[in-house]
């Protein structure tokens, strides 16, 4: 089965960039969306079809995807981002998601 | 407003059996692929099950054969029959609907609107 792999936990300062990866097998041949959640609350759509933005989401987040890996960008972090944040694809008819990344705002 | 309002969570023993109820406002239901999603607590994001608007069905292999989804078009509503329920099924439960995007020959699907959640719990 399909699968994608993030990093447990990425740190960053405000105002700072992070950068949050997701890897899987020619990944870059499919489309990923991000995925925030705040604790207690449902997951939230931020990036979609690799590099779009829902209407409402900030244009400090912003995606790739080539190769193996997509990347989700958060510029000009904020406290408000402390978040998990989850990867997810579709394998033909089977969604995908990867295992979480805490993003912490120190 | 766009929502989905799930139902239908609890506490079952191991064996037993739940339906899951997940209503929607302001969007159909039978247009739509829509998905359930569950999080186990403190663990991470787990794609469930699928339907098309078309209505074919795709499960996870962890619930392949226990768990049924389908939807009532008159309404609104989307449903999840789980049946032999386990301990590891505990989760706080997640409708969503899938939106889909057309690019070129590739339809790829984003959730987009989620519900608040509901908690099943497995345990005598």
């Amino acid at each position: 089965s399909y699968e994608l792999t993030q990093p447990p936990s990425v740190s960053v300062s405000p105002g700072q960039t992070a950068s949050i990866t997701c890897s899987g097998y020619k990944l870059g041949d499919k489309y990923a969306c991000w995925y925030q959640q705040r604790p207690g609350q449902s997951p939230v759509l931020v990036i979609y079809q690799d590099i779009k933005r829902p209407s409402g989401i900030p244009e400090r987040f912003s995606g790739s995807n080539s190769g193996n890996t997509a990347t989700l960008t958060i510029s000009g972090t904020q406290a408000m981002d402390e978040a998990d944040y989850y990867c997810q694809t579709w394998d033909s008819s089977t969604a995908v998601f990867g295992g979480g990344t805490k993003l912490t705002v120190l | 407003e766009v929502q989905l309002v799930e139902s239908g969570g609890g506490l079952i023993q191991p064996g037993g059996s739940l339906r899951l109820s997940c209503a929607a406002s302001e969007f159909t239901v039978s247009s739509n692929y829509m998905s359930w999603v569950r999080q186990a607590p403190g663990k991470g994001l787990e794609w469930v099950s699928v339907i098309y608007s078309g209505g074919n069905t795709f499960y996870a292999d962890s619930v392949k054969g226990r768990f049924t989804i389908s939807r009532d078009n008159s309404k609104n509503t989307l449903y999840l029959q789980m049946n032999s329920l386990r301990a590891e099924d505990t989760a706080v439960y997640y409708c969503a609907r899938a939106r889909a995007n057309i690019v070129g020959a590739v339809t790829t699907k984003s959730f987009d609107i989620w519900g608040q959640g509901t908690m099943v719990t497995v345990s005598s």
